[in-house]
């Protein structure tokens, strides 16, 4: 079956812009999380949502950070005036639901600000 | 807070030798503890999981960990490396205080097969 995709697999903008990043998870998984690899980083927890609720979005670094997940399957992570420091590879990862499952992890968007 | 620190940014391997990558965790309650492989261009892929079984896990490709709570380590183990082996493994550390949801990863340790 398809696995967690992406959309787009690289974006570049400028300083100041607004991008999103969409994930479409696994068929049938409740739960979505989100990370963010830096270069030569491990990835580094965002936001989880179970359904259509952000159960724990403590890992957003700030207000320019939102993302939904409106119909609790495609999900949308929303960055606000983006500053150099965002450029990172932004994954998206699935599961069947929370709790102990494997994680699901999508390839990822490569994002650029110049 | 939780924390997994991996020994070595790079391990360099022969076809065919052991390989041994190292991850310790810091955890305040039982953790659940996992092994990923990231290819390049790929995303992260599950090699095996701790969770409170057995203190042995085996995964796919060969590889296995061993839990031992005393050492609070969970290192990666494969008796003989493949060159398709090569690629970036990250430890990664979850808890029952978030549900084991959120997972905190490691810096990653790039593994080099050569012939």
């Amino acid at each position: 079956g398809a696995g967690v995709s992406q959309t787009p697999s690289n974006k570049v903008t400028e300083k100041g812009k607004y991008v999103e990043l969409r994930c479409d998870p696994i068929s049938g998984h409740t739960a979505l999380y989100w990370y963010r690899q830096s270069l030569g980083q491990g990835p580094e927890f965002l936001i989880y949502f179970q359904g259509t609720g952000a159960a724990d979005d403590s890992g957003l670094p700030n207000d320019r950070f939102f993302a939904v997940r409106p119909e609790g399957s495609v999900s949308t992570l929303k960055i606000q005036r983006t500053e150099r420091g965002d450029s990172a590879v932004y994954l998206c990862a699935s599961s069947p639901w929370a709790g102990g499952n494997e994680q699901f992890f999508g390839p990822g968007t490569r994002l650029t600000v110049l | 807070a939780q924390s997994v620190t991996q020994l070595g940014s790079h391990v360099s391997v022969s076809e065919g030798a052991l390989v041994l990558l190292r991850c310790n965790y810091s955890s305040s309650v039982p953790p659940y503890l996992f092994w990923y492989v990231q290819y390049p261009n790929q995303g992260l892929q599950l090699l095996l999981k701790y969770t409170s079984a057995a203190t042995l896990v085996k995964g796919i490709n060969g590889f296995e960990a061993e839990f031992k709570k005393s050492e609070t380590s969970f290192h990666l183990t494969k008796p003989s490396a493949h060159m398709s082996d090569a690629a970036e493994y990250f430890c990664a550390v979850s808890d029952q205080n978030t549900g084991f949801q959120k997972l905190v990863f490691g810096t990653g340790t790039r593994l080099l097969v050569s012939p």
